[in-house]
């Protein structure tokens, strides 16, 4: 079954305690990207990657890391996470990149509370 | 100025009832245009692709207007099952995609 799979799907964590929410696609999509969804401001890309290695800033890239070392992998890390980062997050993947028009498949989200 | 600007919601409707979204963009080079449906805490899911031609996929009918840059969904013959969020979305040419805050629809028996 094609997915992308998020990991973990709920976390609470202290502030400055590093964390990773992993993010695997089975698709062999080239492009994957970052969401954060917050009430009212909708999804805001946090970051996104074109190919292995090759990563951008999204429109909210403050507080955040990203690493894509295989193609099906692309986790996102918080070096020292603050309660301003508490949101619920999706990653997703597509087949080719934004300009390309393809659709976007989603994780099943990671709500974060940090406190 | 928000990069994508969909109407305010909530949108309550009865069932059967016809319904239309629009949404604005304000990047004259966007390229790409769709419309997700997000249900209460799920993963957002592609409804339809919008075309500069107009699709219509069933009762959900998109089309985009790139002179006056902005997009629309009309769904009619409303469901319960209908209630969900509507997404508007652009990809601007790049890699950037940007998303709408979204409208919400419920449908009322």
């Amino acid at each position: 079954e094609a997915q992308v799979t998020q990991n973990p799907r709920y976390l609470i964590t202290v502030t400055g305690k590093k964390l990773t929410v992993t993010c695997s696609q089975n698709m062999n999509h080239e492009y994957m990207s970052w969401y954060r969804q917050d009430p009212g401001l909708g999804l805001r890309q946090i970051y996104y990657s074109m190919n292995v290695e090759v990563t951008d800033k999204g429109d909210v890239p403050e507080g955040y890391k990203v690493s894509r070392k295989e193609k099906r992998n692309f986790p996102l890390i918080l070096e020292s996470p603050s309660p301003n980062q508490t949101s619920l997050y999706f990653c997703a993947s597509s087949l080719v990149g934004a300009g390309g028009g393809t659709e976007a498949f989603f994780g099943q989200g990671t709500r974060l509370t940090v406190v | 100025r928000k990069e994508v600007e969909q109407d305010p919601g909530p949108f309550n409707v009865p069932e059967g009832a016809t319904v239309a979204f629009n949404c604005t963009y304000s990047n004259s080079a966007s390229q790409s245009f769709f419309w997700y449906r997000q249900d209460c805490r799920k993963e957002p899911k592609l409804l339809m692709s919008v075309y500069s031609s107009g699709n219509e996929d069933g009762r959900f009918t998109a089309q985009l207007n790139r002179a006056s840059q902005y997009i629309s969904l009309l769904i009619r013959d409303s469901k319960l099952s209908d209630s969900a969020t509507y997404l508007c979305v652009v990809n601007t040419g790049g890699f950037k995609t940007i998303f709408g805050a979204g409208t919400r629809l419920f449908v009322k028996a």
